[in-house]
């Protein structure tokens, strides 16, 4: 399977503590998205890395969140001193940039890490 | 900022009946719009995509999409569904100008295809 994988599928943590999600992008692609999904709504964006270059972030990533691609190739995502409400599935995406050639630019997406926090 | 609004929230259907479901967006440039399926179970999926060019897109399983700038619609189409179309349908937009990667999603329609 060459898609896109993040581990764990499911993480239940007690509120306070913190979590790590790993997200192994599709080989080839230079840009890495992350993604936070709630009940009854889309995916909602939260940053994104071209090679290890955090290039933008959403005001919903507070600074008890954290995300880092440190060679370019995985990704994680630390959230510190969880609370109820960053209960929802995190979303993973990768894509290949590759100046105007934009019919490459779309985004493949991880099957998700639910966080469930007590 | 953009913003994409999917009007039917949950939608049921028999089996051969036709599908439309309503996408509209608001950002005043260029833009790239897609639709993308979630079935029950699985990751997000890419179903069809507009770029340029005709502004009737065909993508898999028979779905089809037209973009109408006028209206800053992108509505899906499927002339008869399947049981196995049931699933979540999201509509999707991003800038093709300027640094702005993400993709802004609308929702989300839930449809519920009945044998």
């Amino acid at each position: 399977d060459t898609g896109v994988s993040q581990d764990p599928r499911h993480k239940i943590t007690k509120r306070g503590q913190n979590v790590t999600f790993r997200c192994d992008p599709i080989s080839e692609h230079n840009r890495l998205y992350w993604y936070r999904q709630t009940l009854g709504q889309g995916p909602e964006f939260l940053t994104y890395f071209q090679n290890e270059a955090q290039l933008e972030k959403s005001r919903l990533l507070s600074d008890r969140f954290s995300a880092e691609r440190p060679k370019g190739s995985f990704s994680t995502l630390e959230i510190q001193r969880t609370e109820q409400g960053d209960s929802a599935m995190y979303l993973c995406a990768s894509s290949y940039s590759a100046g105007q050639d934009i019919a490459k630019n779309i985004q493949y997406f991880g099957a998700g890490t639910r966080l469930s926090v007590l | 900022a953009q913003s994409v609004s999917q009007h039917n929230h949950h939608v049921i259907l028999s089996e051969a009946a036709s599908l439309e479901l309503g996408c509209n967006y608001s950002y005043g440039g260029t833009v790239n719009l897609f639709w993308y399926v979630q079935y029950p179970g699985q990751h997000l999926q890419l179903l069809l995509k507009y770029f340029s060019g005709d502004p009737l897109v065909k993508g898999i399983k028979g779905f089809e999409a037209e973009f109408i700038k006028s209206k800053f619609s992108f509505n899906l189409r499927k002339p008869s569904v399947q049981w196995s179309d049931t699933a979540e349908y999201f509509c999707a937009v991003k800038p093709l100008l300027g640094t702005a990667s993400k993709l802004t999603f609308g929702t989300g329609t839930r449809l519920q295809v009945t044998l």
